[in-house]
Parts: C-alpha cells; sequence; structure tokens
C-alpha cells in the first residue's frame, strides 16, 4: 500500500515561531502537494513539486515556502508563523507526471497546527 | 478560475435511505473528477475517479456519474449505513494533477 507520513500530527507553535510540517512518501512518486483545510473552505493547494528541487505556486502560497532535496520528502515551511495560519495541513502524493491523467492521489493523515 | 461546489453541505438521512450527492464546477476542461471521503480528524481517501471521457464509476454501494458539458458530478450511495457517516469532497483534477476541491458534504446516517 502507498504510504504518506505526515510525522507530526498535532502542534501548538506561538505567533513568529518558524514551523517546518514534514511529509514522507515510500512509493516514489513524483508528485507531491501540500494543501491546507479550513472549515467551509474545502481543500486548498498551497505549493505543489513535480520533481526533486522543483516547486510551484498553488492558490494560497503567501507566507509559506517549501523544500523537496529528496524525492520521498516534502516539507511545508511557516517562516514566520501567524494566528491566521492555525489550520489542519495536508500533504499528498501522486504517481504521474503533470502532462497524464487518469490516475489517483494518496493523502496523509494530516497535521493539525495552532498558532498561539 | 476552477470552482467546485458542492451541494447539499449537510446531510442527514435514517439506515438504508438512497442518497445522492452533488457537485458542481465551473470550468469544464478537466481531466478527470474524483470523489474522496474523509473521517473526523483523518486525511482523504478516494472513492471513485471518473476520467473526462467517462460518464460514470461504480464501486460496491457507491456510483459516480459525470457530465461535462453541464459541469455536474453526482455521488449515489445506495442503502446506507452508519459506517457511511463521513464528509465526502469531490475535486475537479486539473493539469498537472491539481486538484481544486469542493467544500465537502458532511452526511450523517442514523440507525
Amino acid at each position: 500500500d502507498v504510504k504518506v507520513t505526515q510525522s507530526s500530527r498535532y502542534l501548538v507553535k506561538r505567533t513568529g515561531e518558524k514551523v517546518f510540517l514534514e511529509c514522507v512518501q515510500d512509493m516514489d512518486h513524483e508528485n507531491m502537494f501540500w494543501y491546507r483545510q479550513d472549515p467551509g473552505l474545502g481543500l486548498r493547494l498551497i505549493y505543489f513539486s513535480y520533481d526533486v528541487k522543483m516547486k510551484e505556486k498553488g492558490d494560497i502560497p503567501e507566507g509559506y515556502s517549501v523544500s523537496r532535496e529528496k524525492k520521498e520528502r516534502f516539507s511545508l515551511i511557516l517562516e514566520s508563523a501567524s494566528t491566521n495560519q492555525t489550520s489542519m495541513y495536508l500533504c499528498a502524493s501522486s504517481p504521474l507526471p503533470p502532462q497524464q491523467s487518469g490516475n489517483t492521489i494518496y493523502f496523509g493523515e494530516g497535521s493539525w497546527l495552532t498558532v498561539v | 478560475k476552477q470552482e467546485v461546489t458542492q451541494i447539499p453541505a449537510a446531510l442527514s438521512v435514517p439506515e438504508g435511505e438512497n442518497l445522492v450527492l452533488n457537485c458542481s464546477f465551473t470550468d469544464s476542461a478537466i481531466y478527470n473528477l474524483q470523489w474522496f471521503r474523509q473521517d473526523p480528524g483523518k486525511g482523504l481517501t478516494s472513492l471513485l475517479l471518473i476520467q473526462s471521457s467517462q460518464r460514470e464509476q461504480t464501486s460496491g454501494r457507491l456510483n459516480a456519474s459525470l457530465d461535462k458539458s453541464s459541469g455536474r458530478s453526482t455521488l449515489y450511495i445506495a442503502a446506507s449505513q452508519p459506517g457511511d457517516s463521513a464528509t465526502y469532497l469531490c475535486a475537479a483534477q486539473e493539469y498537472g494533477n491539481k486538484l481544486v476541491f469542493g467544500a465537502g458534504t458532511i452526511l450523517r446516517v442514523k440507525s
């Protein structure tokens, strides 16, 4: 089975702290994604990556950055956490390059971040 | 910009009922349409994927249809059970495997 692992399930951070959310997938997928989920808003794409050291902005990249130094690992970084970044963060991976379609996407269990 | 809307936002039904969840999208140029299930505090599990060239997909008691021209998809759940209680999300897949999600339908099946 494909496994997407988010190492931190629950975090509480202070305003202004630098926060790292880590995601690891074990199926050699090219594509990895970071979403945030808020009540009533669904999932919104923050950043995604098609390959090592490659990243592209999603719909809401402000206040975030990402790092993909190895194919299996995709990190989300909050440079200076703010209270409006309190949310559930979901990492995902999928096995296709961007030119193709028809395959599914696999999600981690999510990381609940509270910024106080 | 693609927008995905799900109706209703919440639904409560007695066990055994057949039910329909609705999803609409504004841009018909999609690669596929996916339905996901999310249990409280958990990640998403893919239920059904309908490719843009298909009209429907079935898995057990679940059937999803896609009408690209009208920008609509429906998820049909037959003979609902309490274990079906969850949030159901639809997502339109765009170029690059990017998914645009609806806000979800919270389903509660009462025993």
